[in-house]
């Protein structure tokens, strides 16, 4: 079945470590998206890519990295920068570039700073 | 700019109960409406969405939403709320600016007592 997966499901992160977020998708979707959830907050967006080799930034990009040099690969880096990186990761991607038909989401990745 | 108003951030009903989130939008031209639903832990699932046509929709696991231009408005309704119904709820809009991208609201966590 097509689908976006994110892995880890949960990761812990120490002081000053920088860690790495995988998602993936078999959808042929040519747009990604890497959101934050944090409660009460809803999900704000860390970075964005429409076509392979370009990304941008979000609202929050902030103490993050993306890349993407593959069409079915958008991982993300939170780097040491990013002063409170406890929170819920989501994935998203979406056909072509439009959102009429609105995201496919991954499960998430919980990470925890240590 | 677009956004969506998501009033009451928890709503508790009681098993059988009518369920009705509110979902409130702000958008200059025609909208793209929303309405995803997300479980403990897990990512986001499409429930229904609007584009053009019929203003009465319906999607998955018996909701259906209105969207009501003149009051701004695509409210998410049940007839009859079940106990596999609490979970947290969001509304989203297209962004019609640049690349399309959806705007969340903070989200509805709905709670279902027996």
């Amino acid at each position: 079945d097509g689908g976006i997966t994110q892995s880890p499901k949960y990761l812990f992160r120490k002081e000053g470590q920088n860690v790495t977020l995988s998602c993936e998708q078999n959808l042929n979707h040519d747009a990604m998206y890497w959101y934050r959830q944090d409660p009460g907050q809803g999900l704000r967006l860390i970075y964005y890519s429409q076509i392979v080799n370009d990304f941008q930034k979000g609202d929050i990009a902030e103490g993050y990295s993306v890349s993407r040099e593959k069409k079915e690969s958008f991982p993300l880096t939170v780097t040491s920068a990013q002063k409170n990186p406890t929170a819920f990761y989501l994935c998203a991607s979406t056909i072509g570039g439009t959102a009429n038909y609105g995201y496919t989401f991954g499960s998430g990745t919980r990470l925890t700073v240590v | 700019a677009q956004s969506v108003t998501q009033l009451g951030s928890h709503v508790s009903v009681s098993e059988g109960a009518l369920v009705l989130l509110r979902c409130n939008y702000s958008s200059s031209v025609p909208p793209y409406l929303f309405w995803y639903v997300q479980y403990p832990n897990q990512g986001l699932q499409l429930l229904l969405k609007y584009t053009t046509g019929a203003t009465l929709v319906k999607g998955i696991n018996g909701f259906e939403a209105e969207f009501k231009k003149s009051e701004t408005s695509f409210h998410l309704t049940k007839p009859s709320a079940h106990m596999s119904d609490a979970a947290e709820y969001f509304c989203a809009v297209r962004l019609n600016t640049g690349f399309q991208k959806l705007v969340f609201g903070t989200g509805t966590r709905l709670l279902v007592s027996p």
